[in-house]
């Protein structure tokens, strides 16, 4: 089974912090994502990656940026956390662009104080 | 902007019925996937219909494709409490999916 690990369940900021969130994937994956989830608006894309060290943007990648230096691992930066990031972000991969059902990791719930 | 679209925000049926949820899209799609999520965690996927197929079966679970209505519908045959959860509907277009923003189901016992 795949299996896609995020390093917090719970996370409890302040304002201006910065914020690095985990994800691991352990079936060689090509694909990487990062969605924010929050009431009335559903799944939104923030980045993804195709490969090793690249990435590209999503639908909301403003105060967000992200990092893949290994293909088992996607980062997401919160270079200065604000309150509005208040969120539930949760991370995915997929095989590749044309087996792209997409296994999740349980989701990390971060608060910005 | 929201590609898909679920309807209908929520529904609650008794144990032993069947449910159906429908997915309304905009533009074209390669194509659609359903997913669950259970409260507070990740999402499953559940099935995924491909542009040119109008109907797949899961288990309990049918899917129909309507690519001339741009419309999606999930059926859930003889639920159970445990089908309790939230579904979405995700449209592949360019290799990323976009996600509606779900029916909330209810199973009550």
């Amino acid at each position: 089974d795949v299996k896609v690990t995020q390093s917090s369940r719970y996370l409890v900021k302040r304002t201006g912090e910065k914020v690095f969130l985990e994800c691991v994937q352990d079936m060689d994956h090509e694909n990487m994502f990062w969605y924010r989830q929050d009431p009335g608006l559903g799944l939104r894309l923030i980045y993804f990656s195709y490969d090793v060290k690249m990435k590209e943007k999503g639908d909301i990648p403003e105060g967000y940026s992200v990092s893949r230096e290994k293909k088992e691992r996607f980062s997401l930066i919160l270079e200065s956390a604000s309150t509005n990031q208040t969120s539930m972000y949760l991370c995915a991969s997929s095989l590749g662009r044309a087996n792209n059902e997409q296994f999740f990791g349980p989701g990390t719930r971060l608060t910005v104080l | 902007s929201q590609q898909g679209e679920e309807d209908p925000q929520a529904l609650s049926i008794q144990e032993g019925e069947n449910a159906t949820m429908n997915c309304s899209y905009k533009t074209s799609i390669n194509n659609l996937q359903w997913y669950r999520q259970n409260s507070g965690r990740g999402l499953v996927h559940l099935i995924l219909i491909r542009s040119n197929e109008r109907e797949k079966h899961s288990g309990r679970l049918r899917v129909t494709l309507d690519t001339s209505k741009k419309s999606s519908s999930l059926l859930i045959t003889a639920s159970r409490a445990a089908d309790t959860a939230s579904y979405f509907c995700a449209t592949d277009i360019y290799s990323t999916l976009t996600f509606g923003k779900g029916t909330m189901l209810l199973v009550s016992p």
